[in-house]
């Protein structure tokens, strides 16, 4: 059974770097089977996509982050990370991992997914 | 970018049956996916590829996709299926991945 367990700090200062990381269990990252992808949902809000990542590095960005966000991976660790960068409260959200099922090329779904992690923006 | 509509809110009596829709141009040619997520907790993936379930989730969800609307349905509503629903496609031509607003469902 695959698990995913995001950590991080739950507090960031505005203007500063948001980082967390995501360990992957029960699964191989560098199996190449999968993208892994970073989601948020904003407090009382709904999900957004912030994008994807292959076990070989490359990344795609939802266009309203691209310019803040990076995505890597460490497949010695089994793990991915996020890093956003000049934070507002409006980036004060749950942040979830989860691992993309689904045919390349076809059709791409959230099968397995992180519990979450709450992430405030404030001094 | 690609659209997704939800109705904010949908109510349904304990026994009946639910119908979430999910509206988008041409939606018919895509796969949609549908996620629940109760309070406090993680989505969970419900139905994937317009009516396919995953391990573990209850005959009584079902999935359809036609035209510019997806419907999630489910049958024999009971009081634990109450939570936020999620429709989500991929769309090829920017490989976004992109969810609707997501739709309360209340049991009476």
């Amino acid at each position: 059974q695959v698990q995913l367990q995001e950590s991080g700090p739950g507090l960031v200062n505005p203007s500063q770097t948001l980082s967390l990381a995501c360990t992957v269990s029960g699964g191989s990252i560098s199996s190449g089977a999968h993208y892994w992808s970073w989601i948020r949902q904003p407090p009382g809000k709904g999900l957004e996509w912030i994008g994807y990542i292959y076990y070989s590095g490359s990344t795609y960005y939802s266009p309203s982050l691209k310019s803040r966000v990076t995505l890597s991976v460490d497949t010695s660790k089994n793990q991915l990370s996020l890093k956003l960068s000049s934070v507002t409260a409006a980036d004060t959200a749950v942040y979830y991992c989860a691992r993309e099922g689904g045919i390349t090329g076809t059709t791409y779904y959230f099968d397995y997914w992180g519990q979450g992690t709450l992430v405030t923006v404030s001094s | 970018s690609y659209v997704l509509t939800q109705p904010p809110s949908v109510s349904v009596a304990p026994g009946e049956t639910a119908r979430i829709t999910c509206g988008g141009n041409n939606i018919g040619s895509k796969s949609v996916h549908w996620y629940q997520q109760k309070p406090g907790q993680a989505p969970v993936l419900v139905v994937y590829d317009d009516s396919d379930r995953p391990s573990g989730i209850p005959e009584r969800f079902s999935g359809s996709n036609s035209g510019n609307t997806a419907t999630l349905t489910i049958s024999r509503v009971e009081a634990g299926d109450e939570a936020d629903y999620y429709c989500q496609v991929w769309d090829s031509s920017s490989d976004h991945r992109v969810f609707g607003g997501g739709t309360k469902l209340t049991v009476l």
